[in-house]
């Protein structure tokens, strides 16, 4: 049983088109991270929350916390090519002093040009 | 700043061989963690290291360990390979081990593949 569930797996959209990634569980987490993998290297830190109903922007990138610390989304405005990648959740539970994430499956991106 | 450091890059080994992979993380970071990807399972915690100390273990058998030296290099070791543990094997780095507003950074991994 995957504790990060997220979806879509695959995403193919064309140049400009906007898109969301979700990210859900059905436990609380104390914090949650985003993350960008292209392939032969390693993930990519993007972004941290760690409180409920937090938003971040980062560019064309906005990311949000829920509520309850149980879920996430990443949404994309305006997607470029240079956007394709792996995207993945990860979340830590507990005590934010440990280098033990959760991942979730993760997402593949294919932005079109 | 030089990144973190894995080594070797690409691996085949024979089932039932022992195989060990070696990670140099970021100078100053003291948390060193492992991780296991596969296309069926993602990205799946092995164990982490703090100050030469295993301070969080996943659920992989004992076949799966490591260990961290006095200066945070760390290397893992999978002895008895199976099939199924070939796998990109990620080793990440942080200052102490902490997220909330703690940067872990990744290394380009291991390849091992086992034939």
């Amino acid at each position: 049983t995957q504790l990060l569930e997220q979806s879509p797996q695959f995403l193919s959209i064309q140049e400009g088109e906007n898109l969301t990634v979700y990210c859900n569980s059905s436990s609380v987490f104390s914090s949650l991270q985003w993350y960008r993998q292209e392939p032969g290297e390693g993930p990519v830190l993007l972004v941290t929350v760690v409180t409920g109903g937090e938003v971040k922007k980062l560019k064309r990138l906005t990311f949000q916390f829920g509520d309850a610390r149980k879920d996430s989304s990443l949404h994309i405005t305006a997607a470029q090519p240079g956007d394709t990648g792996l995207y993945l959740c990860a979340g830590a539970r507990g005590s934010s002093n440990t280098g033990k994430l959760i991942f979730g499956q993760g997402t593949t991106l294919q932005v079109k040009p | 700043k030089a990144g973190v450091t894995q080594t070797p890059r690409y691996l085949i080994k024979t089932r039932g061989q022992q195989v060990t992979l070696s990670c140099s993380p970021i100078s100053g970071h003291r948390s060193v963690s492992w991780y296991q990807q596969t296309p069926g399972q993602g990205l799946q915690f092995l164990f982490e290291y703090f100050s030469e100390t295993q301070r969080n273990k996943g659920n992989f058998p004992g076949r799966f360990s490591g260990r961290q030296f006095s200066n945070s290099r760390s290397e893992m070791n999978v002895s008895t390979l199976e099939l199924g543990d070939s796998a990109l094997y990620l080793c990440a780095s942080s200052l102490v081990g902490g997220i909330s507003g703690n940067t872990i950074y990744f290394g380009e991994g291991s390849w091992l593949t086992v034939v």
